[in-house]
């Protein structure tokens, strides 16, 4: 069966430090991959998606970025964090066949920075 | 204007009450998903649908697509159905798009 796994499930850190948030998938191959942000009190915004080893697709200008280093992992990073980078960030996946598929979610990191 | 939009924001009530959560969308749509986030932030899915209903023991949920528009109920509310629904629109095969959420609570 397909799980994801998303780490670490909380994370304080301080202004200007660096992050890596990692997410990989098992149980299928080629997934669609997303990073979401809900900032308190908001609805999720999607960040990045990806539909394969290396191909990333930006939805918002901001502090972050993303990586696909191997087709079932998908990682989240900042240089340098920001007091507005603080929230809660999400991996999902799903597959890439279009039309009327599942979409799975990771429990998610709550970052707070600081 | 969101491309998603739910409504109530909010909404309280007692326990057993039938609930209704709405979902219009302006996009065109390959699936909807409803989603529930408990407090904790974790999010599951409950449906995804592309036509017609489907229920899941005391959930059902709707959608027409010629109107864009989608339901969620939930008969006989219990206080461990407070929680975040979201709805999420696939756009496409790779993009979902979120509703702002509704924050329901059944008081026993």
């Amino acid at each position: 069966s397909q799980t994801i796994h998303q780490w670490p499930a909380t994370l304080v850190q301080p202004v200007g430090s660096p992050l890596s948030l990692e997410c990989t998938v098992e149980g299928t191959s080629n997934p669609n991959l997303y990073w979401y942000r809900q900032a308190a009190g908001r609805g999720l915004q999607l960040l990045f998606y990806s539909v394969g080893i290396g191909q990333i697709s930006s939805e918002v200008p901001q502090n972050l970025s993303a990586s696909r280093p191997q087709d079932r992992q998908f990682i989240l990073s900042s240089k340098k964090l920001l007091l507005s980078d603080s929230g809660f960030y999400l991996c999902a996946w799903s597959t890439p066949t279009g039309y009327g598929t599942e979409a799975f979610f990771g429990q998610g990191t709550r970052l707070t920075v600081v | 204007k969101n491309e998603v939009e739910q409504s109530p924001q909010n909404l309280t009530a007692q326990e057993g009450e039938f609930i209704t959560i709405n979902c219009s969308y302006s996009v065109g749509i390959s699936a909807l998903h409803w989603l529930q986030q408990h407090p904790g932030g974790g999010i599951v899915s409950l449906f995804m649908l592309s036509s017609g209903k489907k229920k899941h023991g005391r959930l059902i949920a709707t959608i027409n697509i010629q109107e864009k528009h989608s339901s969620l109920h939930i008969t006989a509310s219990h206080p461990r159905d407070s929680a975040v629904y979201i709805c999420a629109v696939k756009v496409g095969a790779q993009k979902l798009v979120f509703g702002q959420g509704t924050r329901l609570t059944i008081n026993p």
